[in-house]
């Protein structure tokens, strides 16, 4: 079974700064995708980004992007410039490739402060 | 496109009772999945239909059941409540296109508080 890892409960940045939120993986299958999800306190989950193991290349998202290092078993986020809006619960999360398998096995949470 | 839907987004039951919640799914997806979020053991996957069969079940007892019907809408049903089923229930819906590998669309959640 796949497990997803979050080391960090709680981040705090400064506004405008840049914060790396850390997530690792465990895992025998060779494809999969992973993603990071936003929940703010509304509660609400967003989606922020997403990446696809058989790419080498980081996915980004405006301000958002991914250090995706698949021998590692990584999968950081960077956000940069942080804004209030940013504060919020980020969720790591794996998704296996196979077809009919929606399964999403979330990492237990990093809650982000944006300091003004 | 309106995004998935959740009703109601508050509910208080007491323990013994059952409950049905309901979700709609962005329209043209098919697949709903649902899943539970308490502080104790973060989000946890129940399960998940697709074209009205359930394809994937999480670790729960019998009493989580759910169904989907033919417009995609998905009901999620617990009986004889207990305590700790008090958590948000998210649902979750993705339109799953060749190779299946779309991205889940969540809900705002249901809280659910059982007294």
């Amino acid at each position: 079974a796949q497990t997803v890892t979050q080391s960090q409960p709680e981040m705090s940045v400064q506004e405008a700064e840049t914060v790396t939120l850390s997530c690792t993986y465990d895992t025998s299958e060779s494809d999969y995708y992973l993603f990071w999800y936003k929940q703010p306190p509304s509660r609400q989950m967003i989606l922020v980004i997403r990446q696809e193991a058989y790419k080498q290349q980081n996915a980004t998202e405006n301000r958002f992007s991914v250090n995706f290092q698949k021998a590692a078993k990584s999968f950081s986020l960077k956000i940069s410039d942080s804004q209030l809006g940013d504060a919020a619960m980020y969720f790591c999360a794996y998704r296996s490739p196979n077809f009919g398998n929606e399964k999403l096995t979330f990492g237990t949470g990093t809650r982000l402060t944006i300091i003004p | 496109k309106a995004g998935v839907t959740q009703t109601p987004r508050y509910l208080i039951k007491t323990r013994g009772q059952q409950v049905t919640l309901s979700c709609s799914p962005i329209s043209g997806h098919r697949s709903v999945s649902w899943y539970q979020q308490t502080p104790g053991q973060g989000l946890q996957f129940l399960f998940e239909y697709f074209s009205e069969t359930q394809r994937n079940k999480g670790n729960f007892p019998g009493r989580f059941s759910g169904r989907q019907f033919s417009n995609s809408r998905s009901e999620m049903n617990v009986s004889t409540l207990e305590l700790g089923d008090s958590a948000l229930y998210l649902c979750a819906s993705s339109s799953t296109l060749a190779g299946g590998q779309e991205t889940q669309y969540f809900g705002p959640g249901t809280r659910l508080l059982v007294l």
